[in-house]
């Protein structure tokens, strides 16, 4: 069965530096989001992205963050500037289509530590 | 505005008894609603949901969940609980946003616990 996949599943770096979280979503699927969850608090909407644009953002996602799909395949988050508030799960998902009975596939996410 | 509330933050049960993980969702329009399971480690992986069809909606492992919209619940259930079914599981509504576009709202996660 096809899966998301998401790299690496473990990211620690230090507050200021940037990192770029790298998902792999399923092949046919042409809508993408990121999510996260801060340890304790609910899973969070980030971002939405379709056909090389952002659909739709949270209030979360400030210019700090910004998303890309460099290639016919994977779709990154990138964090400019690290906060220690980043620190937190983040998930990656897709669907076939972007109806609001539609499933999204998950990743298992990658837990982003910053010191 | 969208919004999920599941009304236990933990439940434990002893293993071959019934399952009953309850939400409650709040929305201006039909939904669609969803619940999600995460084993430790793993990704979030769909178990059932409720796309305006049929209201007794059946899932992967033998789950299944009963849309009300009398008492806008969504409650998931199991007859008989095993071992494997310990994780932890979101209630999610979908919310529509411009463009036709939709996000998930989740809810606070059930952790549950099976004793043998």
């Amino acid at each position: 069965e096809p899966e998301v996949t998401q790299t690496p599943s473990h990211q620690v770096t230090q507050m200021g530096q940037e990192v770029i979280l790298r998902c792999v979503p399923i092949s046919n699927h042409l809508y993408f989001y990121w999510y996260r969850q801060i340890l304790g608090q609910k899973v969070e909407f980030l971002v939405s992205f379709y056909n090389n644009e952002i659909s739709e953002k949270s209030e979360i996602f400030d210019d700090q963050f910004s998303v890309e799909r460099p290639d016919g395949s994977n779709f990154t988050l990138k964090i400019r500037s690290t906060k220690l508030e980043d620190s937190a799960m983040y998930f990656c998902a897709s669907s076939e289509s972007s109806g609001g009975w539609e499933t999204q596939y998950f990743g298992p996410g990658t837990r982003l530590l910053v010191l | 505005a969208q919004s999920v509330t599941q009304l236990d933050s933990h439940v434990s049960v002893s293993e071959g008894t019934p399952v009953l993980l309850r939400c409650n969702y709040s929305s201006s329009y039909s939904p669609s609603l969803f619940w999600y399971v995460q084993h430790p480690n793993k990704g979030l992986q769909l178990l059932l949901k409720y796309t305006s069809a049929a209201t007794l909606v059946k899932g992967i492992n033998g789950f299944e969940a009963e849309f009300k919209k009398s008492e806008t619940s969504f409650h998931l259930t199991k007859p008989s609980a095993h071992m494997s079914d310990a994780a932890e599981y979101f209630c999610v509504v979908s919310d529509r946003i411009s463009g036709g576009y939709n996000k998930l709202i989740f809810g606070a996660g059930t952790r549950l616990a099976v004793h043998p």
